[in-house]
């Protein structure tokens, strides 16, 4: 089945570090999304993406649809505490009707 | 106002037991989803339904039913539990097939 390779596992930065972490996979995708999940919540979408080769922020978070249509970036520009989660890449397809999920990165940031 | 609603927020309950748990949506979406999150975090859908009619049914154990009264509801009833069925279950819907979805808080599901 389709599967999302999404890296880094994990990440510990310095408050202010700018952060990078990105998804591919062997499959096209039409929808490419971003979300956060913080401790006992649901993942929350931060970013959506429909178009490949779109580039989209959201406050300090810029996010990439890949041209080819098989990967994505985050970016988290200056950190914060707060930034502090897992954050998910996701791809989707219209025609399908389903969200494949990436593995996940958690993100520490010490003040 | 909670857009998507999920209850009970924890369950702990013993083998063998049934149990299920029930989601609503307030946002007006057509479809909705059940994804089960692992140990690991890992998200995998297990449901979808688009206006009460099943349309996603991934390789789940026939334990697990599904059941939508109406397009903004979606519960999931579970016979028969097992250990591994230990996990968070999240319920979402979206205004289509492969947008964006909003997800509910969850619910910890724990068999023992």
């Amino acid at each position: 089945g389709q599967q999302l390779n999404q890296s880094p596992q994990s990440m510990f930065i310095q408050e202010g570090e700018d952060v990078s972490m990105n998804c591919t996979s062997s499959s096209i995708f039409n929808t490419w999304l971003w979300y956060k999940q913080d401790p006992g919540e649901g993942p929350v979408l931060l970013i959506a993406l429909y178009k490949a080769g779109e580039l989209t922020s959201n406050g300090r978070l810029t996010a990439q649809f890949g041209i080819t249509r098989k990967d994505s970036f985050l970016n988290i520009s200056a950190s914060i505490p707060s930034d502090v989660g897992i954050y998910f890449c996701a791809g989707g397809n219209s025609n399908t009707g389903k969200l494949i999920f990436g593995q996940g990165t958690t993100l520490q940031v010490k003040p | 106002d909670t857009a998507v609603s999920q209850t009970p927020k924890y369950l702990v309950t013993q083998m063998g037991n049934d149990k299920s748990i029930k989601c609503e949506q307030n946002l007006g979406h057509d479809t909705m989803y059940w994804y089960k999150q692992d140990s690991k975090k890992f998200l995998k859908i297990m449901f979808s339904y688009n206006n009460k009619e099943l349309i996603i049914n991934e390789t789940v154990p026939n334990r697990f039913s599904p059941k939508s009264p109406d397009k903004a509801h979606l519960n999931l009833h579970i016979n028969s539990l097992e250990l591994g069925d230990s996990a968070v279950y999240f319920c979402a819907s979206s205004p289509g097939q492969g947008y964006g979805y909003t997800f509910g808080s969850g619910t910890r599901l724990t068999v023992v």
